[in-house]
């Protein structure tokens, strides 16, 4: 089961981008990454997922070096509503796989000031 | 909204009480997992359900049991409740295999409080 590390902590200002890294040095060759946004007192959000090199959606992109072992959240132009925990999760996410546990870690809180 | 229903959204016990926690999977997902987050910390890992069946098994207590009904709705229950599980419970669930990396969607969580 990869391990996530995170940093606990970022600050930014509106306008800015911020990128958010996140180390899976363990990873497996099914596992895909997924972040999640959470706000508080709500159920974490999908916000992108990728298995390599980078995917982006209206929201976000994921940069996945080619050994996997770290991906990093690029939120283009924050917002002060982009202040919100956001997690890194790595894990095999077939339903029917033994290796259910998909264990969330610490997250990353990140304050977007005016 | 994630389709993912959590019922009820609060609830207020006693310790020593037990209660039941209710999960509306997305409509065509068959994996739901549970997940408690008390304040100010990380989502904890309960138990994930696989289309009836148990999957794999976090930190869930002997007081806790969960399953997953015939028509994928799950329950979570606690029992002999202490002051220590008023925590947020969240269920989130995930789509069918076949080659699909179906992301986790979560509820808005049913937020206990032991008095």
């Amino acid at each position: 089961l990869a391990k996530t590390t995170q940093p606990i902590s970022m600050d930014s200002y509106e306008g800015q981008e911020v990128n958010i890294t996140c180390s899976h040095n363990n990873i497996a060759t099914n596992d895909y990454i997924t972040w999640y946004q959470q706000f508080p007192s709500q159920g974490p959000r999908f916000i992108i997922q990728g298995y390599k090199t980078k995917v982006t959606n209206e929201v976000a992109s994921l940069f996945i070096p080619a050994d996997r072992k770290s991906s990093t959240l690029s939120l283009p132009r924050v917002s002060l509503s982009d202040t919100a925990v956001y997690y890194c999760l790595v894990g095999d996410m077939r339903g029917s796989s033994n290796t259910g546990k998909l264990i969330f870690g610490q997250g990353t809180t990140l304050q977007v000031k005016p | 909204d994630s389709g993912v229903t959590q019922t009820p959204k609060h609830l207020i016990t006693a310790t020593g009480q037990r209660v039941t926690l209710r999960c509306s999977p997305r409509s065509g997902d068959l994996s739901v997992y549970w997940y408690q987050q008390s304040l100010d910390q990380g989502l904890q890992f309960l138990i994930q359900y696989y289309n009836g069946e148990e999957r794999a098994k976090g930190n869930i207590l002997e007081r806790f049991s969960a399953q997953q009904f015939p028509d994928l709705h799950s329950e979570l229950n606690l029992s002999s409740l202490e002051l220590g599980d008023s925590a947020l419970y969240f269920c989130a669930s995930s789509g069918p295999t076949g080659g699909v990396r179906s992301p986790l969607h979560f509820g808005n969580g049913t937020r206990l409080t032991v008095t």
